[in-house]
């Protein structure tokens, strides 16, 4: 059981910048799929969740309206779409494995995490 | 979306019982009993230690217990080892608008 992030890496304020989260080793499209973000020395912060079927989409005030998570089932892959970035954006950013009701416990398997540093 | 309140340190010595708490209001931890917590060591992923208040996952040392009362919920940690000084951070879910919401973390040293 694997989430391995992708597509970090550093970007300017106003930019985009597309997340991947590659999962492997279990039925992907049973499970909702959470980000989870940690600024540098801070604690941790939920960003974003998305249903098993992409019917159910939730964010952090933080960042509702400027990211957008999805998933492609079929690739076994998440994503976080993350526009207008900010300098308080900057972190390392994880996937986290929910469970079959968004609204349920998660993180049962993480990633490694990626780091996103927004700078001029 | 206000961030759970937990104390920013807690220690102990190793065989010592340890107890960190976790207080929200009652439209997170006192609504639902859908609070985790999660360990994390330096430079590592989080690791999931107790879901659903008191439950442990596979391979979770029965030495971690949680508890919940009214809006704040309790991780304890008995008989303190070396491997179990980190960061500890609650969450808590918190409804269909703002699903989740985590505690600010506590740093745990075992002296």
């Amino acid at each position: 059981v694997q989430l391995v992030e992708s597509g970090g890496g550093l970007v300017q304020p106003g930019r985009s910048l597309r997340l991947s989260c590659a999962a492997s080793g279990f039925n992907f499209d049973d499970y909702a799929m959470h980000w989870v973000r940690q600024a540098p020395g801070k604690g941790l912060e939920w960003v974003s969740a998305i249903s098993w079927n992409s019917g159910n989409r939730g964010y952090a005030d933080s960042v509702k309206g400027r990211f957008t998570i999805s998933r492609d089932n079929a690739k076994n892959s998440l994503y976080l779409q993350m526009n207008s970035l900010r300098v308080e954006d900057t972190a390392f950013y994880y996937c986290a494995k929910g469970n079959v009701s968004v609204a349920g416990t998660f993180g049962d398997v993480w990633g490694q995490g990626t780091m996103v540093t927004v700078s001029s | 979306q206000s961030a759970l309140t937990q104390p920013a340190s807690v220690s102990g010595s190793p065989g010592q019982s340890i107890t960190i708490s976790c207080t929200g209001t009652s439209s997170d931890v006192g609504s639902y009993d859908l609070i985790s917590w999660y360990q994390q060591h330096p430079g590592k992923a989080p690791k999931l230690m107790i879901y659903e208040v008191s439950k442990r996952p596979s391979g979770v040392s029965n030495r971690f217990s949680g508890s919940k009362s009214g809006n704040t919920a309790s991780l304890t940690i008995s008989g303190l080892q070396a491997e179990d000084e980190g960061d500890y951070y609650c969450c808590s879910y918190a409804g269909s608008s703002t699903f989740e919401v985590f505690g600010g973390g506590t740093k745990l040293t075992v002296l």
